[in-house]
């Protein structure tokens, strides 16, 4: 089993649309999650990033954490065509580098205008 | 794409044959890493490196190493390479923790024929 799962899509909507995108892990020892984003034959870049349980807002962007269910989620508001990308999950034990980030697959989103 | 080149960008290869892949960066960050993605995987660390010199073994390391020499690059190398190792590789760099772990490179498409 996978220590983070994630839906892998495709999911598409209308433009305007609020976009919930989710990840689930397993492993209770993570405290540091992100969301990267990927656009088609790109690299990912960092998107959001939170500490622990909690919401995180950046614009149309909301990162929520619930440790407890082991389960985080990302929302787009008023979704865009420039949006559609994959959105890749990311957790980790700790906040330093070489501890591993472990993604999720990524779920492909498209935004139809 | 914060000053990571990675070459070649594509490359199709011979089994067994032995193929180096190079990441540069001219941000002068202490850690670089080698990711590989792959459909129903996501993003999975190859070996990564925390100084020159410096490295370590990441979650799928088999058949891969890593020689870092001077700041600025990172090299990958498969030593005989296998159709199961068709991937996209990934070269990133961060200053120090998990999010600055952020830039990602353009990636190299490599198909094993």
């Amino acid at each position: 089993q996978k220590e983070v799962e994630q839906d892998p899509g495709p999911l598409s909507v209308p433009e305007g649309a609020i976009v919930s995108l989710n990840c689930t892990y397993s492993n209770s020892a993570f405290q540091y999650f992100m969301w990267y984003r990927q656009y088609s034959r790109k690299g990912p870049e960092l998107l959001m990033y939170t500490y622990s349980s909690g919401n995180k807002e950046d614009g149309r962007f909301t990162a929520q954490v619930d440790k407890s269910s082991k389960y985080i989620s990302l929302f787009i508001r008023d979704s865009q065509p420039s949006d559609s990308a994959t959105y890749l999950c990311a957790m980790s034990e700790s906040e330093t580098s070489g501890s591993r980030l472990t993604f999720g697959e990524g779920t492909q989103l498209t935004v139809n205008p | 794409d914060a000053g990571i080149t990675q070459s070649p960008r594509h490359k199709v290869t011979e089994t067994g044959t032995p193929v180096t892949l190079r990441c540069h960066q001219t941000e002068n960050h202490r850690y670089m890493y080698w990711y590989r993605q792959d459909p129903g995987h996501g993003l999975r660390l190859i070996h990564y490196s925390y100084g020159v010199k410096d490295t370590d073994k990441g979650e799928v390391s088999d058949g891969y190493s890593v020689s870092r020499s001077k700041t600025e690059d990172f090299l990958l190398t498969l030593e005989s390479a296998t159709s199961s190792q068709t991937s996209v590789y990934f070269c990133a760099t961060g200053t120090g923790g998990v999010y600055t772990e952020a830039f990602f490179g353009q990636g190299t498409r490599l198909t094993v024929v």
